[in-house]
């Protein structure tokens, strides 16, 4: 079966950085997304990789290894705004996409 | 308006009520998807429409019946439902579903509730 696993629950300190990570197992591979979602609101997009390595963007990065079926999200300097869900996705071989149940990250003074 | 909207934002129906919820896309995409989440679990794709066409139907139980008139709207009709379909249903439109390097742009989603 296709699987992404990420962590539930996640705490940070504001100003600090944090890593989510993201492993998956599925039928192909066709580039991996990473979404925010805040509470009561619509996933937003972040981030997509296709080719190994990182994609920098402000102060967010993703990071992805395709021969380890991992990937992560990099947060730097972290702000009260950026508590939120954090979501990985992959495409599969019929370009859909498998999602992860999202990581939850709680941002504290 | 601009970007994917959907309406109702909020929906409290019986389970012998008869209910559809809307979408529209104004980014003149040709793909759009209506999505089910579930506290802590993960998106679960319903249907696909890719230009006015449906590609994909996940095993979704009859009591959901979506309708794609055109490629700015999507509907999803709802009857008969369980209160377990109680759930944030979303929708999400993108350029095409088999170009993979679209993102999906997703609505606010309806708050379903099934008493």
């Amino acid at each position: 079966g296709q699987n992404i696993d990420q962590p539930t629950e996640m705490t940070a300190t504001e100003g600090a950085i944090v890593q989510i990570n993201c492993t998956y197992q599925t039928s192909g591979f066709n580039g991996l997304f990473w979404y925010q979602q805040h509470a009561g609101e619509a996933p937003t997009f972040l981030s997509y990789n296709v080719l190994d390595g990182l994609e920098e963007k402000g102060r967010f990065s993703s990071f992805l290894s395709r021969s380890k079926g991992y990937s992560y999200l990099l947060l730097k300097e972290l702000q009260m705004k950026d508590s939120a869900s954090y979501l990985c996705a992959v495409r599969d071989s019929n370009y859909q996409l498998i999602w992860g149940a999202g990581t939850k990250l709680i941002i504290k003074p | 308006e601009t970007g994917v909207t959907q309406t109702p934002r909020h929906l409290v129906m019986g389970m012998t009520n008869k209910k559809s919820l809307k979408c529209e896309q104004h980014l003149g995409h040709n793909a759009m998807y209506w999505y089910k989440q579930s506290a802590k679990k993960p998106l679960e794709l319903m249907f696909v429409y890719n230009f006015k066409e449906q590609t994909e139907n996940n095993s979704v139980p009859s009591r959901f019946s979506p309708e794609c008139p055109n490629s700015s709207h999507l509907f999803l009709h709802l009857h008969t439902l369980q209160p377990e379909d109680s759930a944030l249903y979303l929708c999400a439109s993108s350029g095409a579903s088999g170009d993979s390097s679209y993102e999906q742009y997703f609505g606010p989603g309806t708050r379903l509730t099934v008493t």
